[in-house]
């Protein structure tokens, strides 16, 4: 069973367009993460979301919106697409905001 | 802020060598600690972790040892397989809000 999941894996995309990310957790965690990774392998926290509520944005343009309709999904659309844009993002969960995070295969966008 | 060094690589190795990968933190609280593995192409996985200073983490022949008064999480291993070449992160959670703080990782390659 996957843990972590998100979908699409692969996205390849223009600049300007707009596009969402999805992510699922079937682990029960209250608590979700998107990490972005960049060409240097590199790893940064966005955003994350306790039982809904978003508690951690860090400094993030406002074309990047996160929605966690549920405790088990938390999805990033993002605006406006630019070259910059282009990275792996990565999903996790938690129980509580002290625990191990879990994270999901990553989803490699590519801005042309 | 808080801050994870880790070792410049890529570090390449032969077949049962010995492995250390040097990890140095900044933190004004009490961090937990992980090492977290990524191997080609996939997402990051959990490989140990510590709470508590003196803890000694340990998974598939991999320790490391929660070092407070070196603020150091050095992660060992006696004896490296080629399937253990990848890219290992060393990160800590300020447990305030759940951020995890990456080290920059350190590429593994095991020659036969």
């Amino acid at each position: 069973d996957t843990a972590v999941s998100q979908t699409p894996k692969y996205l390849v995309t223009q600049m300007g367009n707009d596009k969402s990310i999805k992510c699922e957790q079937n682990l029960g965690h209250d608590t979700m993460y998107w990490y972005k990774q960049d060409s240097k392998k590199f790893l940064k926290i966005m955003f994350s979301y306790n039982n809904k509520e978003l508690i951690i944005n860090e400094t993030v343009p406002n074309r990047f919106s996160p929605k966690s309709p549920d405790k088990a999904h938390l999805n990033l659309h993002i605006n406006s697409l630019e070259l910059g844009d282009s990275a792996v993002y990565f999903c996790a969960s938690s129980q509580g905001t002290e625990e191990t995070q879990y994270f999901g295969p990553g989803t490699r966008l590519l801005v042309l | 802020g808080d801050s994870v060094t880790q070792m410049e690589g890529p570090v390449t190795l032969s077949e049962e060598a010995f492995l250390t990968i040097n990890c140095t933190y900044t933190a004004t609280g009490y961090p937990s600690l992980f090492w977290y593995v990524q191997y080609p192409g996939e997402g990051l996985q959990l490989l140990l972790k510590a709470t508590k200073a003196d803890d000694k983490g340990s998974n598939k022949g991999f320790e490391a040892t929660y070092r407070k008064e070196t603020t150091s999480f050095h992660l060992e291993k006696g004896s490296v397989q080629v399937s253990d070449s990848a890219v290992y992160f060393c990160a800590l959670n300020d447990n305030q809000g759940g951020k995890l703080i990456f080290g920059q990782g350190t590429e593994l390659s095991v020659k036969p």
